[in-house]
């Protein structure tokens, strides 16, 4: 799997958009971006994944560069239980069971 | 639908004695997955079973680390004996399996272990 690079820490305002960008430079054109989050004393969670097109659902949007070198999950209106910690994983899908890699991730606050 | 289910949620043990960790994954879910998580750090795969058959167990410490999924159901994972360095969050995971297109990993709360 491809690495990933994310930045440590990010602070956000309760209701503003939380944007956590990824970088991925080598991903190869069969890989997905994953996003995956934890909540403090909590299993991960799967958020959103995609290949290039630009992806939302209930939960986030994740935007993919046209050269898949980066990506940037957003969470439209960031409350309270959005702080957490975030992962982007490159892996492949489809069927099969494909491992998760995890990094660090970014812990995002969301501050009141 | 009931998520992963694990248990005990904390266990405090001595070093060299032994622990074990109880992980019941979603029904039907065939792809079973057992992580270390240190404080700090991501989690780390030890080992994924496919039913009750072993996929990979690259990264489990096999000289006190040991796993079993007998019937492909329910699994338990066994730490004997322990180091302190063992002291973390056990995750246990499931999704539903290779012939699946769509094979998130559900995760459960996790078992927090700490090694004195």
């Amino acid at each position: 799997d491809a690495k990933t690079t994310q930045p440590t820490s990010m602070d956000c305002a309760e209701g503003r958009a939380a944007n956590l960008p990824c970088n991925h430079s080598t991903i190869s054109g069969n890989e997905y971006v994953y996003w995956y989050r934890q909540i403090h004393s909590q299993g991960p969670q799967y958020i959103i994944h995609g290949l290039k097109n630009n992806e939302t659902n209930e939960m986030a949007s994740l935007i993919i560069t046209e050269d898949r070198k980066s990506s940037t999950l957003i969470l439209p209106h960031a409350t309270l239980r959005d702080t957490a910690v975030y992962y982007c994983i490159v892996r492949l899908s489809g069927a099969g069971s494909y491992q998760l890699t995890f990094g660090k991730g970014t812990k995002l606050s969301v501050i009141p | 639908e009931a998520g992963v289910a694990q248990s005990p949620r904390y266990k405090i043990i001595e070093k060299r004695q032994s622990v074990a960790f109880w992980c019941n994954p979603i029904s039907g879910h065939a792809t079973l997955y057992w992580y270390q998580q240190i404080l700090g750090q991501g989690p780390k795969l030890l080992i994924q079973f496919q039913n009750n058959g072993v996929v990979d167990d690259s990264q489990l410490p096999k000289d006190r680390f040991s796993a079993e999924r007998l019937k492909g159901v329910d699994s338990t994972l066994k730490i004997q004996p322990a180091k302190l360095e063992d002291s973390a969050v056990y995750l246990c995971a499931s999704s539903p399996g290779l012939t699946s297109s769509y094979n998130e990993q559900f995760f459960g709360p996790g078992t927090r272990l700490t090694v004195l």
